[in-house]
């Protein structure tokens, strides 16, 4: 039974670019929520999606958004990249029948 | 804005002692999870308390809730090097979206 899973690994952009982040949620999980990482700090929500629609949406601009997908697979997309938007992104996933978030291993997210 | 905080921010200890670490909170919660993290990579789940829940146990961690206090610690016994890393609190209140804390990072010095 595969975990989470996301892709890529590593990522380096530059300032003003798009990127597309990808996850794919614990087998049986319908649910899916995003967290950025600052170094040194704990995750902080981006947002949550269920049924293909976003649930739940943290303190984050309308620069990040995403997709969920009915294979409940879900995609963090963050358009003009800045500076600050270095970081690891996780994605977790659970199913409501569970309260326990499973976490992916991250995409490390750097910004020139 | 983080809804945990963890104390100490760091923890070092040498193998075989044990390791403390406390994470307090602001609001009500429906639960609260601990979670691992080694180096930067992913979060591991170590454990799930609930707000009707007063202790648990997994293995050689016990934790503990007192939603009184709005607090909660994590014990590790007999700790090994294995258990070198930045152990997190987290919050949920029955909506998913977890609250995390800075973290405590724990040393274990052989």
């Amino acid at each position: 039974d595969a975990g989470v899973t996301q892709s890529p690994t590593h990522l380096i952009k530059t300032r003003g670019q798009q990127v597309t982040l990808r996850c794919s949620p614990k087998s049986g999980h319908d649910t899916v929520s995003w967290y950025q990482q600052a170094l040194g700090q704990g995750p902080q929500f981006i947002f949550q999606y269920y049924e293909e629609e976003e649930r739940q949406r943290g303190n984050f601009p309308d620069r990040f958004s995403g997709h969920q997908f009915p294979n409940y697979s879900s995609e963090l997309n963050v358009n003009a990249l800045l500076l600050g938007d270095s970081a690891l992104y996780l994605c977790a996933s659970t199913a409501v029948s569970t309260d326990t978030q499973y976490f992916g291993p991250g995409t490390r997210l750097t910004v020139l | 804005s983080q809804q945990g905080e963890e104390d100490p921010q760091a923890l070092s200890i040498q193998e075989g002692e044990n390791a403390t670490m406390n994470c307090s909170y602001k609001t009500s919660i429906n639960n609260l999870q601990w979670y691992r993290q080694n180096s930067g990579r992913g979060l591991v789940h170590l454990i799930l308390i609930r707000s009707n829940e007063r202790e648990k146990h997994s293995g050689r961690l016990r934790v503990t809730l007192d939603t009184s206090k709005k607090s909660s610690s994590l014990l590790i016994t007999a700790s090994r090097a294995a258990d070198t890393a930045s152990y997190f609190c987290a919050t949920d209140k029955s909506d998913y979206k977890l609250s995390f804390g800075a973290g405590t990072t724990v040393t274990v010095r052989a």
